[in-house]
């Protein structure tokens, strides 16, 4: 079946400028995850969903990060204002439940640069 | 704070050797380690560990988790260029499951 899909691949932005990076997760997949990597980094966790509610907003660095999920399934992460800090790859993931499996299938991401 | 540390960095190898990847962890409320591979950007699921002293395998990797000492071991055997990629370790925690990653290993299979 189809896997996590993200859009749009590649972003370059400049700075200042609003963005929205979109994930479409597995189909029947509740739980939603909003992963940075910037380059030589690690993954860097930003935000949680169960359905269309998110539990845990603890790893978006600032007020300009924000996102929602509509309908249980599609997901938007929003920056506003960018800046060039911003510039990573934001890897989407999800799971069929938080408690049944903590098996998270991660999308290609988005590479997006703030020149 | 939760952290999760893994070991080299980076390795270089000849096809055909055998390699071992660490990872040790300190993470409160621990409920299950993970493994996974990343060769361009989306990082593909390899293992997920809860409990010690057993070990899963899939083809030439294995892997084993020791909840006592808090570590994991990634081992490929008879290494093949196509395993070249970084390998990241992940572990959960809270009723998240949110994934604390290490900062991966880089592994280079040369022919």
């Amino acid at each position: 079946g189809a896997g996590v899909s993200q859009s749009p691949s590649n972003k370059v932005t400049e700075k200042g400028k609003d963005v929205e990076l979109r994930c479409d997760p597995i189909s029947g997949h509740t739980a939603l995850y909003w992963y940075r990597q910037s380059l030589g980094q690690g993954l860097e966790f930003l935000i949680y969903f169960q359905g269309n509610s998110a539990p845990d907003k603890s790893g978006l660095p600032s007020d300009r990060f924000s996102a929602e999920r509509t309908g249980g399934s599609v997901s938007t992460l929003t920056i506003q204002r960018t800046q060039q800090e911003d510039s990573a790859v934001y890897l989407c993931a999800s799971s069929f439940d938080r408690r049944s499996s903590y098996e998270q299938y991660f999308g290609p991401g988005t590479r997006l640069t703030v020149t | 704070e939760d952290k999760v540390v893994q070991s080299p960095l980076s390795l270089v190898v000849h096809e055909g050797d055998t390699v071992t990847l660490n990872c040790s962890y300190e993470v409160t409320n621990f409920r299950s380690l993970l493994w996974y591979k990343q060769e361009k950007k989306a990082p593909t699921f390899l293992f997920m560990l809860t409990s010690s002293g057993i070990e899963k395998k899939s083809g030439r990797l294995s892997s084993i988790l020791d909840k006592k000492e808090l570590f994991s071991i990634l081992n490929i055997t008879a290494t093949q260029t196509g395993d070249s990629a970084v390998y990241l370790c992940a572990v959960t925690s809270s009723n998240t499951g949110k994934l604390i990653f290490g900062q991966g290993t880089t592994l280079q299979v040369k022919p």
